[in-house]
């Protein structure tokens, strides 16, 4: 069973378009989190969720929003895609916010042409 | 924020050698955490080791940290094939509540 699960695993869309990535975690974790990671591998938060509750909003363009319906699940809406948005985006969830190790999913990589 | 930094290198090993790369932070954290990342896959939680605490232990790895360095360090005996991977090392502050990255580290065992 996937621990932490997101879809898809590939995105190639046009610019302009809006996609959204989904993200679902069977760890009964209360924190969900989501990273974008560049074409040098370097990691950065954008969101995070307690209990479906928006704890971290890093500085991220409006055409990024997260949305969690229940602390199972954890959806990325991007809208007006542009090419600067390719990238590999990772979900994760840890049991509680702070002081315990993330389980990460197998990434969705994004490509914006 | 606050990032963990690897020594920016690609280590190339036998197998059976041992790994060793070092990481190091700018300001007080409440615990570093070692990922693997074997290609294009997710990252893996590999150790989780706190502030008042100085090594620890999981199988073949062994983690340092040296708070009045801010370094830490992880180790890998007997190293596999299968340990050919990017490993990042990430902090935590506290209340900070996230994880901030260092770049990585790619590590290549020649069997």
């Amino acid at each position: 069973d996937t621990a932490v699960s997101q879809t898809p695993k590939y995105l190639v869309t046009q610019m302009g378009n809006d996609k959204s990535i989904k993200c679902e975690q069977n760890l009964g974790h209360d924190t969900m989190y989501w990273y974008k990671q560049d074409s040098k591998k370097f990691l950065k938060i954008m969101f995070s969720y307690n209990n479906k509750e928006l704890i971290i909003n890093e500085t991220v363009p409006n055409r990024f929003s997260p949305k969690s319906p229940d602390k199972a699940h954890l959806n990325l809406h991007i809208n007006s895609l542009e090419l600067g948005d390719s990238a590999v985006y990772f979900c994760a969830s840890s049991l509680r916010a702070g002081d315990y190790g993330y389980t990460f999913g197998s990434g969705t990589r994004l490509t914006v042409v | 924020s606050q990032q963990g930094e690897e020594d920016p290198q690609a280590l190339s090993i036998q197998e059976g050698e041992n790994a060793t790369m070092n990481c190091s932070y700018k300001t007080s954290i409440n615990n570093l955490q070692w990922y693997r990342q074997n290609s294009g896959r997710g990252l893996v939680h590999l150790i989780l080791i706190r502030s008042n605490e100085r090594e620890k232990h999981s199988g073949r790895l062994r983690v340092t940290l040296d708070t009045s360095k801010k370094s830490s360090s992880l180790l890998i005996t007997a190293s596999r094939a299968a340990d050919t991977a990017s490993y990042f090392c990430a902090t935590e502050t506290y209340g900070n509540n996230r994880l901030a990255f260092g770049k990585g580290n790619q590590v290549v065992v020649i069997p």
